[in-house]
């Protein structure tokens, strides 16, 4: 059965990076894009990029492109994001998602709580 | 970028209910629209793609409409289990954005 599980929570500071993994399991890794999608306290989902494993094609949200890097090994079918300048208002619970084909999020990992704090 | 909106923010209902959301997009998305539920510390779950499909295993009491800038989540009849926050996202163009939410609470 298709799972995604996340790494687990992290604490960083202000200014610091963190990157949180995805490993993807039962299916065909390549074939399917991946999202990453944040939610943080008191607040909505915010979508924050998508990547293409096949081929490494990335696409971001506004407000953290410059701040984000994701990449995938596809020998591990692992994705990762990694988010620098960390800032408290980055404190959320970050998920991946596969894009199931109709570019909706059909699994989703367990969440990454990353909390920033000093 | 396309800005979703929906309304109510928030609805109170009653087991047995029928319970309709609305999202409108600031432009159009032609069916690139999916539904979204969230409980308290779950991940999503879609619900919707493509406006009205419905995802795989997800209850026949939750529907979907719509096209163009407008669409809308109905739950025919309510169940204990519905309570949550429901999100609409928009895939017709980068960045996919989500509308801010509706949370269907108990009356």
């Amino acid at each position: 059965q298709v799972q995604l599980v996340q790494s687990g929570a992290e604490v960083k500071k202000p200014g610091a990076s963190v990157k949180v993994a995805c490993k993807a399991s039962g299916y065909s890794f390549t074939n399917y894009g991946l999202n990453w999608v944040r939610l943080a306290p008191g607040q909505g989902l915010e979508w924050m990029g998508w990547i293409s494993p096949y081929n490494g094609d990335t696409r971001f949200a506004r407000e953290v492109q410059g701040r984000v890097t994701m990449t995938t090994d596809t020998s591990t079918s692992t994705a990762y994001m990694e988010l620098r300048s960390l800032r408290s208002d980055d404190t959320a619970v970050y998920y991946c998602a596969r894009d199931g084909g109709s570019r909706a999020g059909d699994y989703w990992g367990q969440g990454t709580l990353v909390t920033v704090s000093s | 970028d396309i800005q979703m909106t929906q309304s109510p923010s928030s609805v109170s209902a009653s087991v047995g209910d029928r319970v309709t959301i609305t999202c409108r997009a600031s432009q159009g998305i032609s069916n690139w629209l999916a539904w979204y539920q969230q409980k308290p510390g779950k991940a999503p779950e879609l619900l919707i793609y493509g406006a009205s499909s419905l995802q795989s295993g997800v209850p026949s009491r939750f529907s979907g409409s719509g096209s163009g800038t407008d669409f809308t989540l109905t739950i025919s009849s309510l169940q204990p289990e519905d309570f949550a926050t429901y999100y609409c996202q928009q895939a017709n163009d980068f960045p996919f954005t989500f509308g801010p939410g509706t949370k269907v609470d108990v009356k």
